[in-house]
This record gives C-alpha cells, structure tokens and sequence, in this order.
C-alpha cells in the first residue's frame, strides 16, 4: 500500500525562527515525485516544494528546503525565517501515477 | 483569470437538491481531478479525467457525476446527497504527463 504519514498535527514557530515538519512515505515504486503543499485558511492549496525521487540533491525555494531522504522514506519541510503568512496546514505527498497525501500538520506562527 | 477556478465557492443544499460544480482551468492542462477533504482525514481522490476521457473512479458513489466537456472545464453534479457529503471539493489539474498538480480554491459544500 501507498501511504504518506504526517505524525505532527501541529506544530507552532515563532516568526523569524525555523521549523521542520516530518514526512514519511511508504511506496514500492522508484520512480516518483515528493512534494509538499501548503493551505492556508483561504483553502486554496499551492505547491510549495518539489522533489524528483532520483535526485539526490536536495530542494530548495528561498526560505523552503526538504530533507530528502530515499532510503529512509523520509521526507521534512525546514521553514526558514519564518513568517506569519506561513501559518497555514501543510500537506506531504508523493505522486506515482497519481497524487497521495498525509493527513497534514496545522502550523502556528507567533509574533 | 489564471490558474484553476471553481464556482460557486460555498454551496448550501438539502438532500433532494440537484446542484452542480464547476471547475476551469486556464493552465494549457490535459488531466483533471476533483478531491474530497473532510476534516483530519486525507485527500480523497474522487475522479480522474484524462484527455477528457475518465480514468479513474475511486468507488464514488452514484449521486457524484463527474463530466468534462473538454480539456479546460470539469464539472461535479450532485443529486440526492447525504450529510456526510459534506466537505471541501477541489478540483486539481495537471499535464498528463507531468507529476505536479494545481488545485483550485475548492468548494465548501453543506448538505443539511
């Protein structure tokens, strides 16, 4: 089976600090894409970062890095510099021939 | 207007009511999707439409109807719903090739 397990439902930060959400994943495919998604309370759900399985190398968008770890099936979101309209659920998943998520992790951000 | 839409945003009905969504997309996609997400469960993929023909039916039930009319617009009719359909619906769509999917702002959907 397929699945994606987001063992934080919440996580908080305070702004300008950093955060790591955990992600692991359990697929017997060796192909396939990682992602992490963001929705905010506006409910519009907007990619935030990608990963190819066969890069080793890991992503990175401005202030978003992953963690990528194949072997492991791991697969955390760092948040630098964190800002207060990054307070939003967080959503994991990885796409084979079609798209699985995690159940999500709800992140605060303090002033 | 760019990206994916979906129309109405909020949408109230009883359980006799036939109503429909719509999604549109304006990305140049080739493969469309609605989702089910209820609260602290996962994304539900409902419907997948590639090249406007569906390929996958994840074991919805009969009152959801899926059409789509073309590569740009994907439609969700509804008719005799239950409660538990309650729910945010998004509509997503993709290149058929491509692995990243883009999601509309979704449809809040009450079912008294």
């Amino acid at each position: 089976a397929q699945t994606v397990t987001q063992s934080q439902p919440e996580m908080s930060v305070q702004e300008a600090e950093t955060v790591t959400l955990s992600c692991t994943y359990d697929t017997s495919e060796s192909d396939y894409y990682l992602f992490w998604y963001k929705q905010p309370p506006s409910r519009q759900m907007i990619l935030v970062i990608r990963q190819e399985a066969y890069k080793q190398q890991n992503a990175t968008e401005n202030r978003f890095s992953v963690n990528f770890q194949k072997a492991a099936k791991s697969f955390s979101l760092k948040i630098s510099d964190s800002q207060l309209g990054d307070a939003a659920m967080y959503f994991c998943g990885f796409n084979t021939d079609k798209l699985i998520f995690g159940t999500g992790t709800r992140l605060q951000v303090f002033p | 207007e760019t990206g994916v839409t979906q129309t109405p945003r909020h949408l109230v009905m009883g359980m006799t009511n036939k109503k429909s969504l719509k999604c549109e997309q304006h990305l140049g996609h080739n493969a469309m999707y609605w989702y089910k997400q209820s609260a602290k469960k996962p994304l539900e993929l409902m419907f997948v439409y590639s090249l406007e023909e569906r390929v996958e039916n994840n074991s919805v039930p009969s009152r959801f109807s899926p059409e789509c009319p073309n590569s740009s617009h994907l439609f969700l009719h509804l008719h005799t719903l239950q409660p538990e359909d309650s729910a945010l619906y998004l509509c997503a769509s993709s290149q058929v090739s491509g692995r990243e999917q883009f999601f509309g702002p979704g449809t809040r959907l009450t079912v008294l």
